[in-house]
């Protein structure tokens, strides 16, 4: 079965450092989307984009993030500098897109500890 | 702005019983409604997807169902198993592709 693939799983990093994200979307899957989720909260968007392109990003903290998804394929995920308040779990998912279903699929995450 | 809450935050039943999990949003304008479950420490695992036209899905022992004009949603768990134990998110996507989700239901089902 196709998986949206995501890795590091766990990344534990000192708080002034670079830390990135990679996700591969499900094979066919134009939209892409960045979550982050603290403990005990649903989901929050940081990211979407349309094969290569960024089609939302306004709560992402443009200050310290950045995400690209260069030939509309995989996405990395970049914090720098890490900050304490970082510390969450960070979901890619993917999907076909509004044209059909609009079903999300979810990778395993990749959990970040800022110390 | 789409809001969608989920009540309780928390349940706990025994092992057999049957159970229902809410999930309320502001907003009727909907394109669809996903459930999900997360294990600790996972990813989000897809369970039921309705579509804005339509009123319920069933897979198993799972059934969801869509009240659009009330802003409610419900996920129907028969015949509990302690391997149902997750939390269940439910997320509803607007027509203009915006995704809410609420915090969650922290199912715990006792043997």
């Amino acid at each position: 079965e196709a998986e949206v693939a995501q890795s590091p799983r766990y990344k534990i990093t000192e708080k002034s450092q670079a830390v990135a994200f990679w996700c591969d979307p499900i094979s066919g899957h134009a939209t892409l989307y960045w979550y982050r989720q603290i403990l005990g909260q649903g989901p929050e968007l940081l990211v979407q984009f349309q094969d290569e392109s960024v089609v939302d990003d306004s709560q992402l903290p443009k200050d310290r993030f950045s995400a690209e998804r260069l030939k509309g394929v995989d996405s990395t995920l970049k914090i720098q500098p890490a900050e304490l308040g970082d510390s969450a779990m960070y979901l890619c998912a993917s999907s076909l897109g509004l044209a059909a279903t609009g079903e999300l699929f979810f990778g395993e995450g990749s959990r970040l500890t800022v110390l | 702005k789409q809001e969608v809450t989920q009540i309780p935050a928390a349940l706990s039943v025994p092992e057999g019983e049957n159970l229902v999990l809410n999930c309320s949003f502001t907003d009727s304008a909907i394109y669809n409604l996903q459930w999900f479950r997360q294990d600790p420490g996972k990813g989000l695992t897809s369970l039921l997807l309705i579509q804005s036209s339509q009123r319920e899905q069933t897979s198993g022992r799972l059934n969801a169902s869509l009240d659009k004009s009330s802003g409610r949603s419900t996920l129907y768990i028969a015949a509990s198993q302690p391997g149902d134990s997750a939390t269940y998110l439910c997320a509803v996507r607007n027509n203009n592709n915006d995704m809410r989700f609420g915090a969650g239901t922290r199912l715990t089902v006792k043997p």
